[in-house]
């Protein structure tokens, strides 16, 4: 299995609203990363997983709040957003953060409207 | 700090006429160079790298691209394209230690049949 998945597809959420991301691999890669794209933009690193625990948080807001409950799994927690954020937001994952010549594989993302 | 430039927004090319795609970067190491592809809503898929050895380096789709570290550059290349070619490309690069990958700007390609 060479595939990332990442549900929801889509998503609409109010300001007030709390809501998830999931994103899952079975490839046996150790590192999971976030990413939000916008439109016509190359993507911007938010968060990298390393063994299941934080390694880099670009100084991403609090209302974004990544969790890694296990080595094939990577959520990421939405809370009070800004219609700012609306975004495709990227899960992607990686043999290890640390070799620089793994390449990263890339979900289809999760396309999130915030009203 | 890296850093990748991709000089051209827009690549317009013939179907069936060879494309080029540019590349040009800045590490303070040796540079490990990645291309990876976005079709419209989707997520990026990877085509190549260049890790070390052969400066020519092949990959999916017949994509290619040629290392030159004297001009440090990293073209994408490929001899005939196609219409189904026509997507967002990304350079990308990171040092041999632990840093994030850096990402160019993208080129939009476009293949007109």
């Amino acid at each position: 299995d060479t595939e990332v998945t990442q549900t929801p597809k889509h998503l609409v959420m109010g300001m007030t609203n709390k809501k998830s991301l999931k994103c899952e691999q079975h490839m046996g890669h150790r590192a999971m990363y976030w990413y939000k794209q916008k439109a016509k933009k190359p993507p911007e690193l938010m968060f990298v997983y390393s063994y299941e625990k934080l390694s880099i948080n670009e100084s991403v807001p609090s209302r974004f709040s990544p969790e890694c409950p296990n080595s094939s799994l990577l959520n990421l927690h939405l809370h009070a957003l800004q219609p700012e954020d609306s975004a495709l937001y990227l899960c992607a994952s990686s043999r290890d953060s640390s070799g620089g010549a793994n390449e990263q594989f890339f979900g289809p993302g999760t396309r999130l409207t915030v009203l | 700090a890296q850093s990748v430039a991709q000089p051209e927004d827009q690549v317009n090319v013939a179907e069936g006429n060879p494309l080029t795609v540019k590349c040009t970067y800045s590490v303070s190491g040796n540079p490990y160079l990645f291309w990876y592809v976005q079709y419209p809503n989707r997520g990026l898929q990877f085509l190549l790298k260049y890790i070390t050895g052969d400066n020519l380096v092949k990959g999916s789709y017949g994509f290619e691209a040629e290392f030159n570290k004297s001009q440090t550059s990293f073209h994408l290349k490929k001899p005939s394209a196609l219409v189904s070619d026509s997507a967002l490309y990304f350079c990308a690069v990171r040092d041999s230690g632990n840093t994030p990958l850096v990402f160019g700007k993208g080129t939009r390609l476009s293949v007109i049949a």
